[in-house]
């Protein structure tokens, strides 16, 4: 299995919503990572777990709360968005955090706040 | 700050010509070099990984490396219509350990 898998496909919420996105990896990755990418942009990177804890938050506003319950499943909780949060979400995995380590990502989360 | 660049496209070429991407990074101490294929609306796809200078070839595809002249280069040969896609250059280690993402070239193969 070389998958990243990730639920929803399409999200639509309104600014008051609270939602969650989830993503699964059944590679034994120990680092995930959450990116967001607008039109046109390459991935921005919001966030990387590596063996479950928190190793990297780039100044993500707090309205975006990620989760790693355990090594396969990490979680992107979304609370107060705004519009210009509309954008595609993708989970990445790779075996480590090291430089070396090839990063697939997942068909990401097409999200759309009103 | 860690910059790519990438040429900026977008890039037509026709059916079974050779397609030539190129990336310049500027972070002299990165130590990881990959190239991504995003079909519009999709995700990126990782097609190639290089980490040490000379060539890299895989099925149709090659990756250069230079590090002493900072350029990474893919090549696609017998360029497909299905290579239609937008291809991103990432680089990784050096000062940090994040990919860094180009901005990506628009490659168009022509029937």
């Amino acid at each position: 299995d070389t998958e990243v898998t990730q639920t929803p496909k399409h999200l639509v919420m309104g600014m008051t919503n609270k939602k969650s996105l989830k993503c699964e990896q059944h590679m034994g990755h120990r680092a995930m990572y959450w990116y967001k990418q607008k039109a046109k942009k390459p991935p921005e990177l919001m966030f990387v777990y590596s063996y479950e804890k928190l190793s990297i938050n780039e100044s993500v506003p707090s309205r975006f709360s990620p989760e790693c319950p355990n090594s396969s499943l990490l979680n992107l909780h979304l609370h107060a968005l705004q519009p210009e949060d509309s954008a595609l979400y993708l989970c990445a995995s790779s075996p480590g955090q090291g430089s070396y380590n090839e990063q697939f990502f997942g068909p990401g989360t097409r999200l759309t706040v009103l | 700050q860690k910059e790519v660049e990438q040429n900026s496209g977008p890039l037509s070429v026709p059916e079974g010509a050779i397609a030539s991407l190129n990336c310049t990074y500027s972070d002299r101490g990165s130590q990881s070099f990959f190239w991504y294929r995003q079909y519009s609306g999709k995700s990126p796809e990782l097609i190639m990984s290089i980490y040490s200078n000379g060539d890299k070839e895989d099925g149709r595809f090659t990756a250069q490396l230079n590090k002493a002249s900072q350029y990474v280069s893919l090549l696609i040969r017998d360029s497909q219509p299905s290579d239609s896609a937008t291809y991103l250059c990432a680089v990784r280690g050096g000062s940090n350990y994040k990919l860094t993402f180009g901005k990506g070239t628009l490659l168009t193969v022509n029937p």
